[in-house]
Parts: structure tokens; C-alpha cells; sequence
């Protein structure tokens, strides 16, 4: 696509349940990357992808937190049994490869995702 | 100490002086440097990029990377009210390709 695509845009849930988010990256680009910004903070690193692979897990916040990637594409990132604490904003971004020094991120609208 | 630092502000520049952004940062190795800019409520968009020592110029856009203080700048000539954003300062970690972000410093460019 023309962009990297998230959805949804906003998903207000209630405590307790879980919520799935989306990210459909540019197209050819290999590298797929997860952040969280709560409000008027910096970006927090979750997880990134090169292909399907996700060499580094440690910086999910907690074992509810879980990210898939198939077919080198499409990524969702799914947040289980959903507290207050996780309202944010979350980011994904693409680049041709997370191994190349010089690669940029594109940014994806984000999800703003509301726990009541 | 934080991986990537910068200062919060919010940092006031008069339209059309200089502003001045900096971001220190911790893992020595380090050779990829980048300044977002994130208008509110919006996403990142890159400005520049930077992996050598030196100044890098780019329009109004000056990076400068100091590798042997690890420290990074922008400078924004003749800056617009347009420029009034939040500016994030992003180092990818050689070790394991992660790239991370600073806070980010609230620039206001004073009409």
C-alpha cells in the first residue's frame, strides 16, 4: 500500500478483555516495528519484526502482550485481559530492513486504544 | 541513565532565530541517528537522518553528531511558526537493530 495502514483508528474496551490491533505495512518493506506513547510521552519500544522473525521479545510490557507476524506482511499485536495502565497510543512502523544502519522508520496513524 | 535523553522543554524560539535541540545518548557503538517530528496528535514523520561525525545539512535542518561525546543535535534556521512541534531524537543499537526513541523536546516558535 501507500502507507503503513492501522486499524483500528480507536477501540475503547473494558477492563478485563482483550483487544487485537492491526498493522498492514508498506509494501516491500520488510521490518516492522511496535511502540506505545502514553499521553505527552516519549515512544516506548515494544517489538519488531524482520520477515516473520521477532529476535527480541523483552520489551513487551508483560506476558499479556503478545505480537505475530505472517507472511512477512500483516502484523496484529494482542493485549489479553486489558488494564487501565495499557490506554495509549500504538504505533507501527515499517522499513525496508531492520538491518540496514541507515533505515527509516514510517509511521502508521496508530491505534488509540481507551480501557475503561 | 536513560538510553536516549533529551530535554523535555517546552523550549520557546522568537520566529525566525535558531532553535536548538540535543539528545545524548548511552550505547557507545551506536551509528544511526535520527530526529522525528511529531506534531500533536499525529505520528512521527522523519527529518533527518545521520551516521557520520560532523554536520549534515538539509534545507533549514542541520544534524550534528558527536560520537565521542554521544550526543546529537538539530538546529533549525529561520524557524517558522510551522516548526512548533515535538522533536524526538531516535538511536538504532547496533547490538540488536532496536531502534529507540527519546521523550522528545517540545519546540514553540513565538510568532
Amino acid at each position: 500500500g501507500a502507507g503503513v495502514s492501522q486499524s483500528p483508528s480507536n477501540k475503547v474496551t473494558e477492563k478485563g478483555k482483550d483487544v487485537e490491533l492491526r498493522c498492514d505495512p508498506i509494501s516491500g518493506h520488510t521490518a516492522l516495528y511496535w511502540y506505545r506513547q502514553s499521553l505527552g510521552q516519549g515512544l516506548e519500544f515494544l517489538i519488531y519484526f524482520q520477515g516473520n522473525s521477532a529476535p527480541d521479545k523483552s520489551g513487551l510490557p508483560s506476558d499479556r502482550f503478545s505480537a505475530e507476524r505472517t507472511g512477512g506482511s500483516v502484523s496484529t499485536l494482542t493485549i489479553q485481559r486489558t488494564q487501565q495502565e495499557d490506554s495509549a497510543v500504538y504505533l507501527c512502523a515499517s522499513s525496508l530492513s531492520a538491518s540496514s544502519t541507515n533505515e527509516k522508520l514510517f509511521f502508521g496513524s496508530g491505534t488509540q486504544l481507551s480501557v475503561l | 541513565q536513560k538510553e536516549v535523553e533529551q530535554n523535555s522543554g517546552p523550549l520557546s524560539v522568537p520566529e525566525g532565530a535558531i532553535a536548538s535541540l540535543n539528545c545524548t545518548y548511552s550505547d557507545r557503538v551506536s551509528q544511526s541517528f535520527f530526529w522525528y517530528r511529531q506534531y500533536s496528535g499525529k505520528s512521527p514523520e522523519l527529518i533527518m537522518s545521520i551516521y557520520s561525525n560532523g554536520d549534515k545539512e538539509d534545507g533549514r535542518f542541520t544534524a550534528q553528531l558527536n560520537k565521542a561525546s554521544q550526543y546529537v543535535s538539530l538546529l533549525i534556521r529561520d524557524s517558522q511558526p510551522s516548526d512548533s512541534a515535538t522533536y524526538l531524537c531516535a538511536v538504532r543499537r547496533n547490538r540488536d537493530d532496536k531502534i529507540i526513541f527519546g521523550k522528545g523536546t517540545r519546540l514553540h516558535i513565538l510568532p
